[in-house]
This record gives structure tokens, sequence and C-alpha cells, in this order.
């Protein structure tokens, strides 16, 4: 089975960093992806990793270790339109897509 | 960059009727299509593989005679809720794998079943 686990709720201050932690268990595994979702609207996109390491996008950061199952998002410099859900999702072979239970994460002035 | 458009971006229907929901990818084929269902403060879950040409492949627990899936070409997959009833009502996401395979989400459909 395939199971993506993420804390449920987060806040934080505008201006500070957040880290929001992703724990996985896959049958299979072919990346891990990232995604910011506003209510009611479409997921997009924001990082994507396959190999062990971090992967750094302006003030977004992706961390991946693949032995650990474990992956995390860095947000720096919070700004109040970075609340929104955040979903990690895993390939678990290449073509499905399953996501976590997703982070809903409130930046407060 | 590629392009999924959904339609319609919301929906009310009477209890027992069926809804279509229509899912193109613009820019791109897309052999491959997903179907995912998003209850309020929840997250994404797939509900079924579209594969363009064939039968589509539904995770567990979803009703294959009740959320009816045609993928008859290769921009374009569609979704029919059957005999809607209220607790049907949710949040529908498509996505597609585009050219540099990622994933491609449509803006939704929001469905209100009364």
């Amino acid at each position: 089975g395939q199971n993506i686990d993420q804390p449920t709720e987060m806040t934080a201050t505008e201006g500070a960093i957040v880290q929001i932690n992703c724990t996985y268990q896959t049958s299979g595994f072919n990346g891990l992806f990232w995604y910011q979702q506003h209510a009611g609207e479409a997921p997009t996109f924001l990082s994507y990793n396959v190999l062990d390491g971090l992967e750094e996008k302006g003030r977004f950061s992706s961390f991946l270790s693949r032995s650990k199952g474990y992956s995390y998002l860095l947000l720096k410099e919070l700004q109040m339109k970075d609340s929104a859900s955040y979903l990690c999702a895993a390939t678990p072979n290449t073509d499905k897509l399953i996501f976590g239970t997703g982070t809903r994460l409130q930046v407060f002035p | 960059g590629a392009v999924v458009s959904q339609h319609p971006s919301w929906v009310i229907c009477k209890s027992g009727t069926s809804v279509k929901i229509e899912c193109r990818s613009l820019d791109f084929q897309a052999t491959t299509m997903f179907w995912y269902r998003q209850f309020p403060k929840q997250s994404l879950m797939l509900m079924a593989t579209s594969n363009e040409g064939s039968k589509a492949t539904y995770e567990q627990g979803v009703e294959k005679d009740k959320f009816l899936i045609n993928h008859a070409s290769l921009t374009l997959s569609t979704l029919t809720v059957t005999s809607a009833h209220p607790e049907d009502s949710s949040f529908y996401i498509c996505s597609a794998r585009d050219r540099e395979n990622g994933y491609t989400f449509g803006s939704g459909t929001r469905l209100t079943v009364v």
C-alpha cells in the first residue's frame, strides 16, 4: 500500500522560515513532488526530487532522503500569500501520483 | 507550458441525475490522465487512471459503475458521475502527464448535488 504523511496544520510569522515534513512508504518510488494549493484551486507545482539532497528554487527548497522515506519543503522569508495547503506527492511507479494528507499553513503578520 | 482545461468549473445538479466533467490537454497529447476527488480541508484522493483507448483503472473503493470514465482521444477524458447524490458533492480535479513528464492539473470542478 501507499502511505504518505504530513502534519495537518502549521502556523508561522511573516518573514520567518518554516519546514514542512513528509514521510512516505510506497511500493516503488520514482520521485517526490511538492505542490501548493489555495482553497478551491488546482495544485501548482513547486518542486520535484528524485535523488537524495536539497533542491533550491528561490524562497522554496525541497529535500529528499530516499533511505529514510523522508522529504521536507522549506519556505523562507514567508509572505502572507504563502498561506495555503502544501501537498507532498509521490510516484510509486512511472504513472500514478499519490498525494499525502496535506499541510495547511497559515502565515500571520 | 502545458495546459489542461477542465469544464465546467462548477455545477449544481439534482439528486439522481448524472453530471459529465471534461478534461482536455490543450497543447499536448496525454495518453494517460488522472481523476482526483477532494473533500473540504482534505488532500487529493486518486480515483482512477484514464487510459486512451482502453478501460480506466480504478483505485480500491471507487465504484466504477458510478464514476464512468471515457478517454476517447489523446486530448480528452471525461468523468461522468451517475445518479449523483449529496455525498458525491466534492471538488473533482483531473491531471495529465505533460511533455516534460510533470503533472499538469485542470482547474477543478466544484460539484454540488442538491
